[in-house]
């Protein structure tokens, strides 16, 4: 039972454009939610987290909108640069010590 | 500053096998947690140690098994390997026991079963 989905595999966004990554949740449990990215060959790395008091947590380019109601986040990139491309995975996480990851989308930022 | 390290990086074993993956975690970090990534998915939770005690374990048979030594280095342990485990195996380590702040991963190792 996949608790974290990302329903989008992959997105394509010209340079200096804004790309939107959608997440959706299925557990009312979880309270705090992570942006992980993952270059090939490499492990993911973390890029932003918001907590579920929150709905809405901003760190330079990268802003994540929680929104508790529709079970529903998401990443806005802004502006995309091509360095930017990776997989970029959602997680999810609450009680227990383990996170939940989505199935991932893979990110193209066109120059 | 070491980051999260693993080894071997790649393996290759049989079916019926067995395999030890090791993870040495950033040091002063106490914490380390595993997780298996089929191709195709995100991330999946095997197991969490901290301070050398198991503090969780993911869906998965008894087949797996780990734990965590003295120094806070862990192994992770297959016994009677399947084509399915066939999967990159990830190690994180954080300074405390819950993954809130965010793990810092290993680049993982990729286990090919034949």
């Amino acid at each position: 039972d996949q608790q974290v989905k990302q329903n989008s595999p992959s997105l394509s966004v010209q340079e200096g454009r804004i790309s939107i990554l959608n997440c959706d949740y299925t557990n009312s449990m979880f309270d705090y939610f992570l942006w992980y990215k993952k270059y090939p060959a490499e492990g993911p790395t973390f890029l932003i987290s918001i907590s579920s008091i929150k709905d809405k947590n901003e760190d330079g380019r990268f802003t994540v909108f929680l929104n508790k109601s529709a079970k529903h986040l998401s990443l806005h990139i802004v502006p995309s640069q091509p360095g930017d491309s990776a997989v970029y995975f959602c997680a999810a996480g609450g009680g227990a010590n383990n996170l939940f990851f989505g199935t991932g989308t893979r990110l193209t930022v066109i120059p | 500053d070491a980051g999260v390290t693993q080894s071997p990086t790649h393996l290759i074993k049989t079916r019926g096998q067995q395999v030890t993956l090791r993870c040495s975690p950033i040091s002063g970090h106490k914490s380390v947690s595993w997780y298996q990534q089929v191709l195709g998915q995100g991330p999946q939770f095997i197991f969490q140690y901290y301070e050398k005690e198991e503090r969780g374990r993911g869906n998965f048979p008894d087949r797996f098994s780990a734990r965590q030594f003295p120094n806070y280095s862990s192994e992770l342990n297959v016994n009677a390997l399947l084509l399915g485990d066939s999967a990159l195996y990830l190690c994180a380590s954080s300074a405390s026991g819950g993954s809130n702040y965010g793990y810092t991963f290993g680049s993982g190792t990729r286990l090919t079963v034949v």
